[in-house]
């Protein structure tokens, strides 16, 4: 069965430090990938996905991903993180067939925190 | 911009009660969803509904049904609510592309 694990529970850093969080997936064939921002009491917000082409995805508020077909890992990243970026952050798959966006499957989710 | 909204943010409901949660999206979607989301295990997948009328188990069914009488509207109904119910449930729409799109969620307890 399909699975993401995203392996920091929590991450703190500074405000201006760069961020990286992880997430590797287990499948059959590369998937779909995505990361979703969760503010406080919030939904879930896109901030990127992968679907085929170049492995470094650009997102929303300056983050990226990028694919890693060897290590299974879908990594997203942040050069310069601000306080506004503390929230949860989900990595999902989903398969590649018709209406695969209907069957995403999430990782644990990893709550970051931004010192001032 | 895509807008999903849920009926409430916050509901505290009694043991056995039937409940009711209300999803509605404005953006003419086929696909809409239901999830649970619960500390250190993500998101998982109630059910789904890809027409109206039409509905498929998630990967955690058990417990709740679902209705979907039109295209904007998908109900989650918790049947006799029970304690370990007590979460976040959110809901999504998707249209052709394979994009999911969230509502607020609503955080139900159950006492």
């Amino acid at each position: 069965a399909q699975s993401v694990t995203q392996p920091d529970i929590h991450i703190t850093v500074s405000e201006g430090a760069s961020l990286e969080l992880r997430c590797n997936y287990s499948y059959g064939a590369t998937p779909y990938l995505f990361w979703y921002v969760q503010s406080p009491g919030q939904g879930l917000q896109l901030l990127l996905k992968y679907f085929s082409g170049d492995t470094l995805v650009q997102g929303i508020k300056g983050f990226e991903a990028e694919f890693k077909r060897s290590q299974s890992s879908f990594n997203l990243r942040k050069p310069s993180v601000h306080w506004s970026d503390a929230a949860e952050y989900f990595c999902a798959v989903a398969p590649r067939f018709n209406n695969a966006g209907n069957m995403l499957t999430f990782g644990g989710g990893t709550r970051l925190m931004v010192k001032p | 911009d895509v807008k999903v909204t849920q009926s409430s943010r916050y509901l505290v409901k009694r043991t056995g009660e039937k409940v009711f949660l209300e999803c509605v999206q404005d953006m003419d979607h086929e696909n809409m969803f239901w999830y649970r989301q619960d500390p250190g295990l993500g998101l998982r997948l109630i059910y789904f509904s890809y027409d109206v009328k039409m509905k498929e188990k998630g990967d955690i069914p058990e417990g709740y049904s679902v209705s979907r009488e039109k295209k904007e509207r998908f109900s989650l109904i918790l049947e006799s609510a029970s304690t370990n119910q007590t979460s976040m449930y959110l809901c999504a729409s998707r249209g052709r592309a394979d994009t999911q799109y969230f509502g607020p969620g609503t955080r139900l307890t159950v006492l």
